[in-house]
């Protein structure tokens, strides 16, 4: 069964390094999300995007995030800057018919 | 704010029972509704969907919804251990929006 991939499952950076988490999302879907979970709390929508473009984004994605298709396959989150916030699981997801399906997620822990 | 609210937790019950999960939320103009399983440091996973009023049933899952009382619920029968996980209420607000997740209940299925 296809599924959304994501890589690393784990990254540890120091405060004011660019991370970049990359997710490969199922090959025929068309939307592709970023979400954040940080410890205990709410699972958190980031940006939405479609047809080589941000279609949505939420208050927290701020200039310090960007998102990029660098080519057909790839979708990656970059973060210019960490902040000790940043901490958190951050899941990819790709969308059919409305259904979002997640991938494993990334752990990200900003020292 | 539009929001999503789920009972709180945690909700703890014996094996092969049923267990009932409830979720209300704001956007009276909402139009697609998902509960989600996310065991502890996993990624969210769709277990149904429901779009019209009424009940939908999968299985030992049923969801039910009401667009007039903003009210989605997810009932899960002969409760098993293995259901044991935190269960996610979600809701897709316009057609293509982005998908709005609750806190979570936090459900214990004691053998």
């Amino acid at each position: 069964e296809p599924e959304v991939t994501q890589t690393p499952s784990h990254q540890v950076t120091q405060m004011g390094q660019e991370v970049i988490l990359r997710c490969v999302p199922i090959s025929n879907h068309l939307y592709f999300y970023w979400y954040r979970q940080i410890l205990g709390q709410k699972v958190e929508f980031l940006v939405s995007f479609y047809n080589n473009e941000i279609s949505e984004k939420s208050e927290i994605f701020d200039d310090q995030f960007s998102v990029e298709r660098p080519d057909g396959s790839n979708f990656t989150l970059k973060i210019r800057s960490t902040k000790l916030e940043d901490s958190a699981m951050y899941f990819c997801a790709s969308r059919t018919n409305e259904k979002l399906f997640f991938g494993s997620g990334t752990q990200l822990s900003v020292l | 704010q539009k929001e999503v609210e789920q009972n709180s937790g945690p909700l703890s019950v014996p094996e092969g029972a049923i267990a009932s999960l409830n979720c209300t939320y704001s956007d009276r103009g909402s139009q697609s509704f998902f509960w989600y399983r996310q065991y502890s440091g996993k990624s969210p996973e769709l277990i149904m969907s429901i779009y019209s009023n009424g009940d939908k049933e999968d299985g030992r899952f049923t969801a039910q919804l009401n667009k007039a009382s903003q009210y989605v619920s997810l009932l899960i029968r002969d409760s098993q251990p293995s259901d044991s996980a935190t269960y996610l209420c979600a809701v897709v607000e316009t057609s293509g929006s982005r998908l709005t997740f609750g806190e979570g209940t936090q459900l214990t299925v004691n053998p």
